[in-house]
């Protein structure tokens, strides 16, 4: 079956630590992004990338990072430098198709701190 | 910067009626997209909308843009508990990238 698997479901971090989320697709997408998710917020975007090797931040890089050695996989690293990492992060992806750009997204990491 | 503004924020209906969500943007909307998300799942696309006046439907689910492409509204005829969740509008952030914006999102609840 086609689609975007993130894991792990859930993810705690101890204070310091660097923790990976993985984003893998197979619908042979271009575009890859991270959005984090907060109550009453909406979805904000972290990193995005339209090409392999390439990626730009969004509105809330600070405290992230990301790498796109492979078209199937958009890892995000929530660094020691993100002092509030307790949220709901989202992965998606799409083709690169300007004004209809339809995302898929995954079912979701839950991270919480200890 | 554009902002997507939905209301209600939330909402609670008995089974059976009918409801509408809107979805109101700061700027021309030239793609906006409906998703539904039941909590702590991600989201699920239902539909998408371009040009001023189209409305599509799905099942009981009714997505309109309006002409003059800043509001769009879902309705849902005849609701069931498969309906409840969190109903999020997106709009293409416009420029060469394929970034989307994102309303704050409305939570449907369904009574039996």
């Amino acid at each position: 079956d086609g689609g975007i698997t993130q894991s792990p479901k859930y993810l705690f971090r101890k204070e310091g630590q660097n923790v990976t989320l993985s984003c893998e697709q197979n619908l042979n997408h271009d575009a890859m992004y991270w959005y984090r998710q907060d109550p009453g917020q909406g979805l904000r975007l972290i990193y995005y990338s339209q090409i392999v090797n390439d990626f730009q931040k969004g509105d809330i890089a600070e405290g992230y990072s990301v790498s796109r050695e492979k078209k199937e996989s958009f890892p995000l690293t929530v660094t020691s430098a993100q002092k509030n990492p307790t949220a709901f992060y989202l992965c998606a992806s799409s083709f690169m198709a300007l004004a209809k750009n339809i995302q898929y997204f995954g079912a979701g990491t839950r991270l919480s701190v200890l | 910067s554009q902002e997507l503004e939905q209301s209600p924020q939330s909402l609670i209906v008995q089974e059976g009626k009918n409801l509408t969500i809107n979805c109101t943007s700061s700027k021309t909307l030239y793609g906006l997209y409906w998703y539904k998300q039941k909590y702590g799942e991600g989201l699920i696309f239902l539909m998408m909308l371009q040009k001023g006046g189209e409305e599509k439907s799905h099942e009981k689910i009714t997505a309109k843009l309006d002409e003059k492409k800043q509001q769009s509204s879902l309705h849902i005829t005849a609701s069931q508990p498969s309906h409840a969740g969190i109903y999020l509008c997106g709009a293409d952030s416009g420029g060469a990238t394929n970034k989307l914006i994102f309303g704050t999102g409305t939570l449907l609840a369904v009574q039996p």
